[in-house]
């Protein structure tokens, strides 16, 4: 089954080591995003590639850096982790195409990575 | 500032009722909305969604409503089944552009 599969599903790391969450997609879309959930709270767009543009949120902090070396495969990788970065980590995806008003556009999730910082 | 917003974190429902999740916004170039439904351990999956140019949008048990003047919507579940028990978040989006902005999320229990 096509589908979006994120890496490690549980990830522990210590204040300040740096830390890398990993996400492939079968599905070939061509847009791949990166989420921030914090407990009780809205999952918040960290940022995405439109192929291989990247597209930063003007509020993702500089400590979050992203690499898309292909279609497939897209890494969040946080250099300096402070205790605020625990978190559940969505990676999605979606085909771009021309809005249509009757085919919704629509992004498909992982399961997501919770990260745990020590 | 939050742009989309859940006002209920939760709701319990009786199997076999109408759950009804609501959801507002503020900003008025949103076009698009849609909701996800996520299970525990799982990702959002997408639900149902609905345009600007509709004020409602069915789907089997699953309905949504939109009210622009309000800049408000909401799902309707009925009837209501235990396999529904989730969270529910509503998304919403520019037509042109990518980003979904989330609300908070709605934890919904039906009890047999």
């Amino acid at each position: 089954d096509a589908m979006v599969i994120q890496n490690p599903r549980y990830q522990v790391t210590q204040f300040g080591k740096p830390v890398t969450l990993s996400c492939s997609q079968t599905l070939n879309h061509n847009v791949m995003y990166w989420y921030q959930q914090k407990s009780s709270q809205a999952p918040k767009l960290l940022f995405h590639y439109y192929d291989k543009d990247f597209n930063n949120e003007a509020d993702t902090p500089d400590n979050f850096q992203s690499r898309r070396p292909n279609t497939s495969f897209c890494f969040l990788d946080i250099r300096s982790p402070g205790l605020g970065d625990a978190a559940m980590y969505l990676c999605a995806t979606s085909r771009d195409r021309p809005f249509e008003w009757t085919n919704p556009p629509r992004q498909f999730f992982g399961p997501g990575t919770r990260l745990t910082v020590l | 500032d939050q742009q989309v917003k859940q006002n209920s974190p939760s709701l319990s429902v009786q199997e076999g009722r109408i759950s009804i999740l609501n959801c507002d916004y503020t900003n008025s170039m949103f076009d698009y909305f849609l909701w996800y439904k996520k299970y525990p351990a799982e990702g959002p999956t997408f639900l149902i969604s609905i345009s600007s140019i509709k004020d409602k949008n069915e789907d089997g048990r699953f309905t949504v409503f939109l009210n622009k003047s309000a800049k408000h919507l909401s799902l309707h579940i009925v009837p209501s089944q235990p396999g529904d028990s989730a969270v529910y978040f509503c998304a919403a989006k520019q037509s042109s552009g990518d980003k979904l902005t989330f609300g908070t999320g709605t934890r919904l229990a039906v009890r047999p």
